[in-house]
């Protein structure tokens, strides 16, 4: 089975602090994937990436930034937390153009 | 681009009863969809995808889902609903033609609440 798994289920920072969420893989996947997910807007898409040292801008990137140094992590980067990033953010690896594989998310709230 | 409708927000319906829950799509070329679950404060599960081939497509936990080309719709359905079905669920549409500039990109519906009373 395709394990997906994410450093904290549970985050509390305040705000205008660095936070880092850690994301694996354990299928050697080519993509990885962010979302964050807000009740009434469904998954949106904040960072791809589909090989190591490469990403790409998803729908919602500004206030964030990734790190993939290996090919099974893939790190999410709130370089300045602020509260309107409290949400609950999601994990994905594929291979494309397989199905996207989710871990537990990670639910982050800024004070 | 590529988009996911789910027209509805909320499904109930009595156990023992069949279930639909709708999504329609728009893509430039051929479709790729999926549909996920997802529980209380868990990630999403995938239950089952269409690519090619039959356009009935069986998958995970007795659900099915039928590709309509002509009504660009991916309903999910099953003949008999269980309690245990209750949780919210996600159509997601990628473009096949996209190939490799998409990279495996999902566009996701907003989600359908769908709740199975005993």
């Amino acid at each position: 089975d395709v394990k997906v798994t994410q450093s904290s289920r549970y985050l509390v920072k305040r705000t205008g602090e660095k936070v880092f969420l850690e994301c694996v893989q354990d299928m050697d996947h080519e993509n990885m994937f962010w979302y964050r997910q807000d009740p009434g807007l469904g998954l949106r898409l904040i960072y791809f990436s589909y090989d190591v040292k490469m990403k790409e801008k998803g729908d919602i990137p500004e206030g964030y930034s990734v790190s993939r140094e290996k090919k099974e992590r893939f790190s999410l980067i709130l370089e300045s937390a602020s509260t309107n990033q409290t949400s609950m953010y999601l994990c994905a690896s594929s291979r494309a153009p397989g199905a996207q594989y989710f871990g537990p998310g990670t639910r982050l709230l800024v004070l | 681009a590529q988009s996911v409708a789910q027209p509805e927000d909320q499904v109930n319906v009595a156990e023992g009863n069949p279930l639909t829950v709708k999504c329609t799509y728009s893509v430039s070329g051929n479709p790729y969809l999926f549909w996920y679950v997802q529980y209380p404060n868990r990630g999403l599960q995938f239950l089952l995808k269409y690519i090619t081939g039959d356009n009935l497509v069986k998958g995970s936990y007795g659900f099915e889902a039928e590709f309509n080309k002509s009504q660009t719709s991916f309903h999910l359905k099953k003949p008999s609903a269980l309690v245990s079905d209750s949780a919210l669920y996600f159509c997601a549409v990628r473009d096949g033609y996209a190939g490799g500039t998409s990279y495996g990109k999902l566009t996701f519906g907003q989600g359908t609440i769908l709740t199975v009373h005993p």
